[in-house]
Order: structure tokens, then C-alpha cells, then sequence
């Protein structure tokens, strides 16, 4: 099975930089997402990593250790619209389902 | 591109009524469409998976004798609650897959619709 954890939430000052940590174990492996949510509105696609190592992308980079069943999201110049859950996705063996974690619920203040 | 809609956007409806909701990949053929439930809060858990044209597969737990689930085309499949209960008010979400098996990757992005939201009395 999948077994995915986040922090619930946390809390991160506006212009700051904010790690959110996703650890997993499944029994098979065909990559991380992430996806922002916005209350009551669907997910948003953000990053896929299924190689080791750093993605970036503008404010946002996604980390993967594939040994470790570690990933986290970096985001940087926190902005007030980046007030949102974000969730952990792995895509399981078979390479068709994505098993979600309960997701991060960042606030940012001013 | 890559544009998924959901219709209706939010529905209330009385215990006891079934309830149809469609999903549809606007500009683009989708191989697989899931159908996802979220209860506030929490995040989203997979019902089921359907592939065109042949019947969907659902996850533990959940009844496919009251979650009709048809995927008539590669653009449309709909979700059908039937004999709603309050229990079943929730934030329903699709999500559509383009490409085909293969290299993992950009082809096994999934793209969410906006979400329906459920709610029985």
C-alpha cells in the first residue's frame, strides 16, 4: 500500500522561504507531484520528480530522494496568494493511480 | 491546453435523488479519467479510475453500485450518485489523462477539473 505524510500545517512570514516535507513509502514508484489547492477549488499541478535531485521552477523547487522516500517544496518570496494546501501526490505502481497525502496547509502573514 | 470542466458546479439535492455529474477534457482526448472525493479538510481520496470504454475500476471501500461511473468517449465521463444520502455531501473533482503507457513522465500529469460540490439534505 501507500503511506504518505505531511506536516498539517504551518505558517510562514510574506517575502520569507518555506520548506514543506513529504515522506513516503509505497510499493512501487513512477514519481512525486505536487499540486497547490486552493479552498473549495481543484488542485493545480506545480512539479513531477521522479529522478534524484532539485527541480526548479520560478518561486517554486521540488527535491526527491528516492532512497529516502523524501521529497519537500521549496517556496521562495513568499506572497500572501500563496496562502494554500499543498499536496503530496505519489504515482503508485502501474504508473496510473495518484495516492494523495492529507496535504499542507500553509498560511502566510505579513 | 490541457483544460478539464466540471458541470454542475455545485448541486443540492434531496435524500433519496441520484445526482449525475459530468467531467470533460476540453482540448483534449483523455485516455483515463479518475473521479476523486474530498471531505473538508482532508484531502483527496480516489474512488475510481475508468478508461473508455470499458468499465471503471474502483478503489476499496467504495460502492460501485451506487457510484455509476460511465466513459462514453475520450472526452466525457460521468459520475452518477445514486439514492444520495447526507453522508455522500462532498467536493467530488475529476481529473483526465492524456497519453498512453509508457516512459513516465509529462504524459501521466493529470489535470483537474474545478470540482462539484454535493450537498443532500
Amino acid at each position: 500500500g501507500q503511506n504518505i505524510d505531511q506536516p498539517t500545517e504551518m505558517t510562514a512570514t510574506e517575502g520569507a522561504i518555506v520548506q514543506i516535507n513529504c515522506t513516503y513509502q509505497t510499493s512501487g514508484f513512477n514519481g512525486l507531484f505536487w499540486y497547490q489547492q486552493h479552498a473549495g477549488e481543484a488542485p493545480t499541478f506545480l512539479s513531477y520528480n521522479v529522478l534524484d535531485g532539485l527541480e526548479e521552477k520560478g518561486r517554486f523547487s521540488s527535491f526527491l530522494s528516492r532512497s529516502k522516500g523524501y521529497s519537500y517544496l521549496l517556496l521562495k518570496e513568499l506572497q500572501m496568494k500563496d496562502s494554500a494546501s499543498y499536496l503530496c501526490a505519489v504515482m503508485g505502481p502501474g504508473a496510473n493511480n495518484l495516492f494523495f497525502g492529507t496535504g499542507t496547509r500553509l498560511t502566510v502573514i505579513p | 491546453g490541457a483544460v478539464v470542466s466540471q458541470h454542475p458546479s455545485w448541486v443540492i439535492c434531496k435524500s433519496g435523488t441520484s445526482v449525475k455529474i459530468e467531467c470533460r477534457s476540453l482540448d483534449f482526448q483523455a485516455t483515463t479519467m479518475f473521479w476523486y472525493r474530498q471531505f473538508p479538510k482532508q484531502s483527496l481520496m480516489l474512488m475510481a479510475t475508468s478508461n473508455e470504454g470499458s468499465k471503471a475500476t474502483y478503489e476499496q471501500g467504495v460502492e460501485k453500485d451506487k457510484f455509476l461511473i460511465n466513459h462514453a468517449s475520450l472526452t466525457l465521463s460521468t459520475l452518477t450518485v445514486t439514492s444520495a444520502h447526507p453522508e455522500d455531501s462532498s467536493f467530488y473533482i475529476c481529473s483526465a489523462r492524456r497519453g498512453t503507457s509508457g516512459t513516465p513522465g509529462p504524459f501521466y500529469e493529470q489535470y483537474f477539473g474545478p470540482g462539484t460540490r454535493l450537498t443532500v439534505t
